[in-house]
């Protein structure tokens, strides 16, 4: 166990569907990540909150949507969605970056929600 | 910018050694390595910053040359649990990393 726990672990959805994809960290982190991990692909940088503002947003299409209510959620919210969107989806938390700047920031994973989409 | 890892795969006897590599087309502020088993989330090994200071495993050391962009990573004796596949994470911002394709290793008895 990381201290990062994710649900479902496991989602089949059709194109229409909506459905949200939900993180929490019990770790005291202030950072907190969304990547997507497709077979045969490196692990790809989706949205960044640091602080509970958005810092990143890798050219994500808005078909997925993130939201953090506070250091400790994260959500991402998905409307139709594509079968290539089929993916492991992992979330992950680290210390964050304050004004004093870039420190260690190991991130801690937390399992992943597989993704099916029909 | 995607870095490069290699080689692709590795297959070791317990005990042996291996070197990852990792290397970057951009100036890098850090590196960070993970391993993953098939099934299982990521799990942080080491953090190498500029400047030299790191952070990580005691069993796993790593080297990172600033100039060249690259970082290594060194599996020493190593032993059947370290089977899985290692990832290199580069940034050049602080603390968003951007992430290779992976070195698979097996270790065999």
């Amino acid at each position: 166990e990381t201290g990062v726990t994710q649900t479902p672990r496991h989602l089949v959805m059709g194109m229409t569907n909506k459905k949200s994809l939900k993180c929490e960290q019990h770790l005291g982190h202030n950072a907190m990540y969304w990547y997507k991990q497709s077979a045969k692909k490196p692990l790809e940088l989706m949205f960044v909150y640091n602080f509970k503002e958005q810092t990143e947003n890798n050219s994500v299409p808005s078909r997925f949507s993130p939201e953090c209510p506070n250091s400790s959620h994260l959500f991402l919210h998905l409307h139709t969605l594509q079968p290539e969107d089929s993916a492991l989806y992992l979330c992950a938390s680290s210390q964050g970056v304050g004004r004093e700047g870039r420190i260690y920031n190991e991130q801690f994973f937390g399992p992943g929600t597989r993704l099916t989409v029909l | 910018q995607q870095p490069v890892q290699s080689p692709q795969a590795v297959i070791l006897r317990e005990g042996e050694d291996a070197v990852i590599n990792c290397s970057s087309s951009k100036a890098l502020y850090s590196v960070h390595w993970y391993r993953q088993k098939h099934g299982e989330a990521p799990v942080f090994l080491m953090i190498l910053l500029k400047g030299g200071e790191q952070k990580g495993h005691e069993k796993i050391s790593a080297s990172f040359n600033e100039k060249k962009q690259q970082s290594s990573l060194y599996l020493t004796a190593s032993q059947l649990s370290y089977s899985g596949t290692y990832f290199c994470g580069t940034s050049n911002s602080g603390y968003a990393l951007n992430f290779g394709k992976g070195t698979s290793l097996l270790v065999t008895p």
